[in-house]
């Protein structure tokens, strides 16, 4: 299994609230992704990044942002939670992107509820 | 817009073959993979299709047509241990993965 772990697993909090999500991995792939899933929706794409402070806006970037400051931590963050925001948080890695099968590795996943 | 579908649930039974249907347009097309993901648990790899015809690799194969946009995953000789949900994920001209909602695959003794 590739080594991924996500800080916490479970969290409570409050709306309004700043919440900070972590993703760590030991496998020194180069893209890091971050993903929330919830019922009767795909996994969305939140944020990636593709290098050390490199990172990029996914499909529903709003409310979140990001950052990676070593190859294996990439931190999400929610800047003031809303009850929308309650979500399954998945973090994956790849060691490459194009054309190929790159799969993804995904994290345990974070379970978040925003009261 | 993107849009990848599949049904939402299917029921089968123990030993016996289903066939789990993607339909998808996206922007570009650059592999389509498949992921099975346990109820609570991250998903984990399947299969990866690129060139149209069928991967097989053991009791799961995965089929692809690029020409109507569409693939099947094929799980034979059922176990109890497959109930879960597949997702099918297609690559887009941006190598990004656009995600189906799954399907729950129910296994019934």
């Amino acid at each position: 299994d590739a080594g991924i772990t996500q800080s916490p697993r479970h969290k409570v909090t409050e709306t309004g609230t700043p919440v900070t999500l972590r993703c760590h991995q030991t496998e020194n792939h180069r893209y890091m992704y971050w993903y929330r899933q919830d019922p009767g929706h795909g996994l969305r794409l939140i944020h990636y990044s593709y290098g050390v402070k490199d990172t990029d806006k996914g499909e529903v970037s709003d409310g979140y942002s990001v950052s990676r400051s070593k190859t294996e931590d990439f931190l999400l963050t929610l800047e003031s939670a809303t009850s929308s925001q309650t979500s399954v948080y998945f973090c994956a890695i790849s060691e490459e992107e194009g054309v190929g099968s790159y799969e993804q590795y995904f994290g345990p996943g974070t379970r978040l509820t925003v009261t | 817009g993107q849009n990848i579908d599949q049904p939402t649930e299917m029921t089968a039974t123990e030993g016996a073959i289903v066939q789990i249907n993607c339909t998808y347009q996206t922007s570009g097309f650059n592999g389509l993979f498949w992921y099975q993901q346990h109820a609570g648990e991250a998903p984990t790899f399947l299969s990866y299709n690129v060139l149209d015809g069928l991967e097989e690799k053991g009791r799961f194969s995965s089929f692809l047509s690029r020409s109507k946009g569409y693939s099947y995953l094929l799980l034979k000789e059922l176990q109890m241990k497959d109930s879960a949900s597949y997702l099918c994920a297609v690559k887009d001209s941006n190598y990004q993965l656009i995600w189906g909602a799954g399907t729950k695959l129910i296994i019934k003794p």
